[in-house]
């Protein structure tokens, strides 16, 4: 089984539409859990941490669920500038950080 | 502020060659990590460091070795280049809160490497 795996893309969703993406891990002694955001391969960009509670950022949802082992994305309202590659990455012990495959979203007009 | 820096951005080398991909970070990072792209997929973690003089594998270090002589530099060394290892490389640092890492990588630009 892999380390870390996501859904597999693409999404492709209308403006304003709300998407959602989930990703699972296999090491349940992971200590943290983000999703980076990658634009056109360039570099991977931090979107946004996820904490045990659940944490907010404008339109941008994360969940973390440590029972089962996954973390989740939910995006409302998608704008056009939303499309991107969403990368799942979780930190097991011992300092690595583990990606996923990543989602690929495309948001139409 | 520079940040990660990453040469050369572009690379084309013969099978068999050897060559190292130079990364440079002035943000005294403890934690470097070197990670391969191939299309359409995600990032792949080759090796990283948790500081200086410590060095581990990641997913898939074979055919690559690093070193990490000092806190800013992290060079990874390519020997006998495989078409296999055509690929974009990102190099990254990430600083550390007390005893904890904190989680947002800084990522260089990346080295677009073909071997042909």
């Amino acid at each position: 089984r892999k380390e870390v795996e996501q859904d597999p893309g693409p999404f492709n969703v209308p403006e304003g539409a709300t998407v959602a993406f989930n990703c699972t891990y296999s090491n349940s002694a992971s200590q943290s859990f983000f999703w980076y955001r990658q634009d056109c391969r360039k570099e991977p960009k931090l979107l946004m941490s996820v904490y045990s509670s659940g944490n907010e950022d404008g339109r941008f949802t994360a969940q973390l669920n440590r029972a089962s082992q996954y973390i989740s994305l939910l995006i409302r309202d998608s704008k056009l500038s939303d499309s991107a590659t969403y990368l799942c990455v979780v930190n097991p012990p011992g300092g690595k950080l583990i990606f996923g495959q990543g989602t690929e979203l495309s948001v139409k007009p | 502020n520079a940040g990660v820096t990453q040469t050369p951005k572009f690379r084309i080398l013969k099978i068999g060659q050897s060559m190292t991909l130079q990364c440079t970070q002035d943000m005294n990072h403890n934690y470097m990590y070197w990670y391969r792209q191939d299309p359409g997929m995600g990032l792949k973690l080759i090796y990283y460091s948790v500081g200086a003089g410590i060095t581990d594998k990641g997913e898939v270090p074979n055919g690559y070795n690093v070193s990490r002589s000092t806190t800013e530099d992290f060079p990874l060394r390519l020997e006998l280049a495989a078409p296999s290892q055509t690929s974009v490389y990102f190099c990254a640092s990430r600083g550390t809160s007390g005893r904890a890492a904190t989680g947002e990588l800084f990522f260089g630009e990346g080295s677009r490497l073909t071997v042909l």
